[in-house]
């Protein structure tokens, strides 16, 4: 069974610009949470997408936003970039109940410059 | 609010010395529990849950964890440690509207 994959791996981009990563579940999952992982904040939570309707927020701006489609894959959009927004996002999936882990992608690492 | 609290950032150890993760969660109801490690430059990966089925859980890599109701604690043990063992720990609990609450993560550290 193919694992979480992100894409792209790596992205650099400049202040003000957008960007948009890209998610792509186990399948079956109908769960997909999105996170931000830095050096100095740790893992922090942005929005989980079940079944194509968002369950959970965190405290982000709202410039980043996401979506789930129908096949349960999803993206995330983080637009006017700033240089604090330089970290490692990672995804996750599951199947979607309370006792059912989340399984992770490799991470999405973005350089904002 | 669900709470998680792993206790020190970072903790050292020697080879073939007991390792042991601290995680405190604070929760009403009866939580599930997860605990992930993470590699550097990579995701992370399940190292064991706890769902209420049994309290001691056995994990991948020789770890297991204890759930204690009464300390509300879940920390994770490993008898004997392996260089291959240094990387970031961290402790979850899930909240009944799904999220995910994780705790600041520990960095293990495997003195030869």
């Amino acid at each position: 069974k193919a694992g979480v994959t992100q894409t792209p791996r790596y992205l650099i981009k400049t202040r003000g610009q957008q960007v948009t990563l890209s998610c792509s579940p186990i399948s079956g999952h109908r769960s997909v949470s999105w996170y931000q992982q830095t050096p100095g904040q740790g893992l922090q939570f942005l929005f989980e997408y079940f079944s194509e309707t968002q369950r959970n927020k965190g405290n982000f701006p709202g410039r980043f936003s996401g979506r789930q489609f129908s096949n349960s894959r999803s993206e995330m959009n983080v637009s006017t970039l700033e240089l604090g927004d330089s970290a490692l996002y990672l995804c996750a999936s599951s199947l979607g109940s309370l006792k059912d882990e989340q399984f992770f992608g490799p991470g999405t690492r973005l350089t904002v410059l | 609010a669900q709470s998680v609290t792993q206790l020190g950032s970072h903790v050292s150890v020697s080879e073939g010395a007991l390792v042991l993760l601290r995680c405190n969660y604070s929760s009403s109801v009866p939580p599930y529990l997860f605990w992930y490690v993470q590699y550097p430059n990579q995701g992370l990966q399940l190292l064991l849950k706890y769902t209420s089925a049994a309290t001691l859980v056995k994990g991948i890599n020789g770890f297991e964890a204890e759930f204690k109701k009464s300390e509300t604690s879940f920390h994770l043990t490993k008898p004997s440690a392996h260089m291959s063992d240094a990387a970031e720990y961290f402790c979850a609990v899930r909240r009944s509207n799904y999220q995910l609450i994780w705790g600041a993560g520990t960095k293990l550290i495997i003195k030869p």
